[in-house]
C-alpha cells in the first residue's frame, strides 16, 4: 500500500487565488511527522512546512497552511494568494517516527501551474 | 550561507561502469541523507548518516550501492556496475541534528547530481 498518495498529477491555479494539493498517509505509527516541500523547474527541493501527529494546531509559514486532518489522514497543503513563483512539483512525505527508522516517505508528487 | 553542494551536476556513464557522487552538506548539520528520484516521482530513501556512521542504510536498492562519510562532513555515494535502471537524479540532503521521534528537523536539499547510464 502506498504511504503517501497525492491524487492530483496537476493543478491550475489563477494567481491571487487560493489552492489547495490534497495528500493522505498511512500509518500505524502513533508518532509521525508529515512534510510538504516545493520543488521548481531548477531541481532543488525546498522544505516548506511541518504538522507533527501530536500538535493540536495546524500548522501555518506565511501564505502556507497545512489542513490537518488526523482521523481521515490527510494533510493537505493551502496556499493562499498565489503567485506566479509557485508555480513548481510539491511533494508531500512522512516520517514515522518509531516504525520508520530515519527515512523520509515522498509521494508522488503534484505539479502546480499559476495562470496570470 | 552556503546550502548543501552536489557534484558533479550532471554524471553520464555506460553500463557496468563504476560512478562516485558527492554531496557537501551544511557545515555543521550532522545529519546526512541520500535519495534518488526518477523521472516523474518522489524521492525515495537511500541512506541516512548521523555523522561518520551510516544509521540507516534500508533505503539502498542492492550491493551495487555504497556509501561513505568518513570525517562526517562530505559524504560520497558509490555505485558500481552501472545499469541503466541506474539513471536518476541523486539528492542530497543535511539537517542540523537528524531524525528520531517528534524531531522536527528540517532537510536542506541540495540541487542533485542527475546521472544517465547509456
Amino acid at each position: 500500500a502506498q504511504k503517501i498518495t497525492q491524487t492530483q498529477p496537476g493543478m491550475f491555479v489563477q494567481e491571487k487565488e487560493a489552492v489547495t494539493l490534497d495528500c493522505t498517509y498511512d500509518t500505524s505509527d502513533p508518532s509521525y511527522g508529515l512534510f510538504w516541500y516545493k520543488q521548481p523547474s531548477s531541481g532543488e527541493m525546498i522544505f516548506l512546512i511541518y504538522q507533527g501527529s501530536y500538535d493540536q494546531q495546524n500548522a501555518t509559514e506565511g501564505r502556507y497552511s497545512l489542513n490537518f486532518q488526523k482521523a481521515r489522514k490527510s494533510a493537505n497543503l493551502v496556499i493562499s494568494a498565489s503567485q506566479l513563483g509557485d508555480s513548481a512539483m510539491y511533494f508531500c512525505a512522512m516520517r514515522e517516527d518509531n516504525t520508520g527508522g530515519f527515512k523520509t516517505i515522498f509521494g508522488a508528487g503534484t505539479r502546480l501551474f499559476v495562470k496570470a | 550561507g552556503a546550502g548543501v553542494s552536489q557534484t558533479p551536476s550532471n554524471k553520464v556513464t555506460e553500463k557496468g561502469k563504476y560512478v562516485e557522487l558527492r554531496c557537501d552538506p551544511i557545515s555543521g548539520h550532522t545529519a546526512l541523507y541520500w535519495y534518488r528520484q526518477s523521472l516523474g516521482q518522489g524521492p525515495e530513501f537511500l541512506i541516512y548518516f548521523q555523522g561518520t556512521g551510516a544509521a540507516d542504510d534500508s533505503g539502498l536498492p542492492n550491493d551495487r550501492f555504497f556509501a561513505v562519510r568518513p570525517e562526517g562532513s562530505v559524504s560520497t555515494l558509490k555505485i558500481q556496475r552501472t545499469e541503466r535502471g541506474d539513471s536518476a537524479v541523486y539528492l542530497c540532503a543535511s539537517s542540523l541534528e537528524g531524525g528520531g521521534a517528534g524531531s522536527t528537523d528540517t532537510q536542506y536539499f541540495g540541487p542533485g547530481t542527475r546521472l544517465t547510464v547509456l
